[in-house]
């Protein structure tokens, strides 16, 4: 399977605790994206990578919130002391290097539960 | 703030129908739009990109507008199928140019 993998699958966490994601974008794909998702709303952007460099990162994310991508491929999310209102599916994507931010290839999502 | 309005009542349409999906939006006029669908559980698959010029997009049985002056784009399923059941997201860039905002979805059902 050529796709956007993510691991793992589903977390649960107890609150405070910290949790990290992995994601492995399509390999010849040098954009990679964080996304986080609740129930009836669309992907909610958190931050972006070129590569190795993280150019665009939300304000909503706040300092508990960081992702590296160390090499340019696979790239990580981590939250610290996690909160209830973490609980969410984080989802990763990945596109071709472009102009604009072209069709975004999507990982099946990792689902947090807080409790 | 930049803004994309999807209708938030899912969408019931009776096989073989056309489903039309709408997104607005505001404060901004994007050099494009996206069309996403997103099943259960599962992450968003692209369908469709338009851009500001472009007026209509077709694709098999999926075809968009974009219609700049109205701030609207319309996403229509011809013939459709209840295999065609599933969240559609609207997707635009936003004026910064530096991500993409993703409305809220329509949930389409399509009953047989």
């Amino acid at each position: 399977d050529t796709g956007v993998s993510q691991n793992p699958r589903h977390k649960i966490t107890k609150r405070g605790q910290n949790v990290t994601f992995r994601c492995d974008p399509i390999s010849e794909h040098n954009r990679l994206y964080w996304y986080r998702q609740t129930l009836g709303q669309g992907p909610e952007f958190l931050t972006y990578f070129q590569n190795e460099a993280q150019l665009e990162k939300s304000r909503l994310l706040s300092d508990r919130f960081s992702a590296e991508r160390p090499k340019g491929s696979f790239s990580t999310l981590e939250i610290q002391r996690t909160e209830q209102g973490d609980s969410a599916m984080y989802l990763c994507a990945s596109s071709p290097t472009g102009g604009i931010h072209y069709e975004q290839y999507f990982g099946p999502g990792t689902r947090l539960t807080v409790t | 703030s930049q803004k994309i309005e999807q209708n938030s009542e899912a969408l019931n349409i009776q096989e073989g129908k056309t489903a039309t999906l709408t997104c607005n939006y505001t404060n901004y006029s994007p050099a494009y739009l996206q069309w996403y669908r997103q099943d259960p559980g599962r992450g968003p698959v692209f369908l469709l990109l338009i851009r500001e010029n472009e007026k209509e997009k077709r694709k098999e049985r999926l075809k968009v507008t974009f219609d700049t002056t109205l701030k609207q784009s319309l996403f229509h399923i011809t013939a459709s199928q209840p295999a065609d059941s599933a969240t559609y997201l609207c997707a635009l860039e936003d004026s910064s140019a530096s991500k993409i905002i993703f409305g809220s979805g329509t949930r389409l059902s399509i009953r047989p």
